[in-house]
């Protein structure tokens, strides 16, 4: 495997149904990261993990919880969502810009394509 | 005033054309700046940096006006595989996390 995975590929799930989103990152980064993206919106950030400790949440509603339990594995648990989660999920890593402040490439994976009916 | 701002599009040029896409951006302390490419139902990928003097990379051009907020991507010679959108991303604060993404312009190039 190479670069940013991410699993499932597709997800349709009911509002009471509880699911996770797995990344995994082979690169040999250290900062990892989940944007939302919406038909018709920019990407949106919604949580930034480095070095395994979240160091930015969005404001994003509780439904959604990151886990990160290593640098190479970055989860999103779901759980009673509601339809207007329906979105695609991306995942992302780059190297750690905490030293620098200047932000480095980020590689994302080919997302989850969410949908809650 | 949303924080990145770019011309949605289409934008429908034959190949060979000379296409350029406008970008602003609100926080003027912003101090990073990036073209990326998302292909339809893909994943962003990093076209190129933007740096204060301009910069090239092949048929692509980038430039940055930091008194106007405002960046530019000219694209050269089009191909048909340069049909894509081009996502203008500003970094959001002095972080080196948090990007801000524009809703991108499309652009086809056609035969």
């Amino acid at each position: 495997e190479t670069g940013v995975t991410q699993t499932p590929r597709h997800l349709v799930m009911g509002m009471t149904n509880k699911k996770s989103l797995k990344c995994e990152q082979h690169l040999g980064h250290n900062a990892m990261y989940w944007y939302k993206q919406s038909a018709k919106k920019p990407l949106e950030l919604m949580f930034v993990y480095s070095l395994e400790e979240r160091v930015e949440n969005n404001s994003v509603p509780s439904r959604f919880s990151p886990e990160c339990p290593n640098s190479s594995h970055l989860f999103l648990h779901l759980h009673t969502l509601q339809p207007e989660d329906s979105a695609l999920y991306l995942c992302a890593s780059s190297q750690d810009p905490s030293g620098t402040g200047d932000p480095y490439e980020q590689y994302f994976g080919p997302g989850t394509r969410l949908t809650v009916t | 005033r949303k924080e990145v701002e770019q011309d949605p599009g289409p934008f429908n040029v034959p190949e060979g054309a000379t296409v350029a896409f406008n970008c602003t951006y609100s926080n003027s302390a912003s101090q990073s700046f990036f073209w990326y490419r998302q292909d339809c139902r893909k994943e962003p990928k990093l076209l190129m940096s933007v740096y204060s003097s301009g910069n090239e990379d092949g048929r692509f051009t980038a430039q940055l006006n930091r008194a106007s907020q405002y960046i530019s991507l000219l694209i050269r010679d089009s191909k048909l595989s340069d049909s894509a959108t081009y996502l203008c991303v500003v970094n959001q604060r002095n972080s080196g996390y948090a990007l801000n993404f524009g809703k991108g312009t499309s652009l086809l190039v056609t035969p």
